[in-house]
């Protein structure tokens, strides 16, 4: 049982340049996030997915696009890299209802030079 | 829209004292509240959860965290520490009508022998 994989774990890329973060999981969830996490500020949401072929913005959407067209996969792509999305990425997911917390990936670290 | 407060962005114990980490939350609905543990370089998991029912959550590794609505918080306890405790901890409020769950900005947790 894998959970929720995240690829890949370390990146770096210069700026301008775009890439996409992937994210799969196996636990038949139909809500998907991806958060960025960067010190003193916690994580905080940049996009969210209630199932395959819908998907929204969250707090800090600014540079990212996402697609959700399967229930494993939700892709987050950055179009043209900053240095300000040098971060740790994770993608998460859960199943019916918000009261049964999120499953994390073990992170994506993203450094844009 | 919902938010949370941790006080005390490093908190420092000596092994065998008691934990306590702070959490305040801002929610305009019933709140779900969330406790996660982040290890380094590893994702999130989860600690414990209070979503309705009893006011005191008991979750894994000997903590516990008490839901009091009349001040707004949740904060986490531990009787006593243990080395193995050193992390950083994030208190998180979601609710059933939300799609994303807010974090806040996280408290290390260091443990001295």
């Amino acid at each position: 049982n894998a959970g929720v994989t995240q690829t890949p774990k370390f990146q770096v890329l210069k700026t301008g340049q775009s890439m996409t973060l992937q994210c799969a999981q196996d636990m038949n969830h139909e809500y998907m996030s991806w958060y960025r996490q960067d010190p003193g500020m916690g994580l905080r949401l940049i996009h969210y997915s209630v199932g395959a072929g819908i998907t929204d913005q969250g707090e800090v959407p600014n540079g990212y696009n996402v697609s959700r067209s399967t229930t494993e996969d939700f892709p987050l792509r950055l179009l043209s890299a900053a240095p300000s999305q040098t971060s740790v990425y994770f993608c998460a997911s859960r199943g019916q209802g918000a009261v049964t917390g999120y499953t994390f990936g073990s992170g994506t670290r993203l450094t844009v030079v | 829209a919902q938010s949370v407060t941790q006080l005390g962005s490093h908190v420092s114990v000596s092994e065998g004292a008691l934990v306590l980490l702070r959490c305040n939350y801002s929610s305009s609905v019933p709140p779900y509240l969330f406790w996660y543990v982040q290890y380094p370089n590893q994702g999130l998991q989860l600690l414990l959860k209070y979503t309705t029912g009893a006011t005191l959550v008991k979750g894994i590794n000997g903590f516990e965290a008490e839901f009091k609505k009349s001040e707004t918080s949740f904060h986490l306890t531990k009787p006593s520490a243990h080395m193995s405790d050193a992390a950083e901890y994030f208190c998180a409020v979601s609710d059933y009508n939300n799609n994303d769950m807010r974090f806040g900005a996280g408290t290390r947790l260091t443990v001295k022998p």
